[in-house]
């Protein structure tokens, strides 16, 4: 069974920029949430989505928005780069919201210049 | 709100040893989740194991168990007969009520020596 996948892997942009990263979760997995790492925040919850709708938001400000399509896939955008968006994005999937074990992916490493 | 407090910034332990990693919690749910997982330098979270709120008994995965002191708020992970493989961040997380978010602490960097 394929495992969590991201892409990219890797990403540079400049400031003002706008970026979409991709989630495919594992076949099967409704739900799909995704968090940011940073050195000094550490892993931040950013939002969750189950059946297409989103069912839970961090604390992040409006350039960053998500969707999730009907199968399941999901993607996460942020405007308006700024440098402190550089970060590790993780996907996270599960069979549906609340399950217990959250199955992450590779993340995606972006890089603000 | 849920908090996660790992204190141990680094931890070292010798090839075959156990070692114990540190984790207190704090949420007002009755009902909650809480998980450890592992990251390597490749970046991606490897779940390890899991204890739900109501168990009556520690979490065990293979060399991994989650020693639960419900009354303490602590979820300490005991990895036994540690190997070279084992080094890497981890981190205890949690989730609560109604709120399926996992919540993080800062993590710890275990280094396995030789």
């Amino acid at each position: 069974k394929a495992g969590v996948t991201q892409t990219p892997r890797y990403l540079i942009k400049t400031r003002g920029q706008q970026v979409t990263l991709s989630c495919s979760p594992i076949s099967g997995h409704r739900s799909v949430s995704w968090y940011q790492q940073t050195p000094g925040q550490g892993l931040q919850f950013l939002f969750e989505y189950f059946s297409e709708t989103q069912r839970n938001k961090g604390n992040f400000p409006g350039r960053f928005s998500g969707r999730q399509f009907s199968n399941s896939r999901s993607e996460m955008n942020v405007s308006t780069l700024e440098l402190g968006d550089s970060a590790l994005y993780l996907c996270a999937s599960s069979f549906r919201t609340g399950y217990n074990e959250q199955f992450f992916g590779p993340g995606t490493r972006l890089t603000v210049l | 709100a849920q908090k996660i407090t790992q204190t141990q910034p680094g931890m070292f332990v010798q090839e075959k040893e156990a070692v114990t990693l540190d984790c207190t919690y704090d949420t007002s749910d009755p009902s909650y989740g809480l998980f450890w997982y592992k990251q390597p330098s490749s970046g991606e979270m490897i779940f390890l194991i899991y204890q739900g709120s109501y168990d009556q008994q520690n979490a065990t995965e293979g060399r991994y168990s989650l020693n639960f002191q419900k009354a303490r708020k602590s979820a300490n992970l005991v990895i036994s007969a540690s190997q070279l493989g084992d080094s890497a961040m981890y981190f205890c997380a949690m989730t609560g009520g109604s709120n399926y978010k996992l919540t993080f602490g800062k993590g710890t960097l275990l280094t396995v020596n030789p």
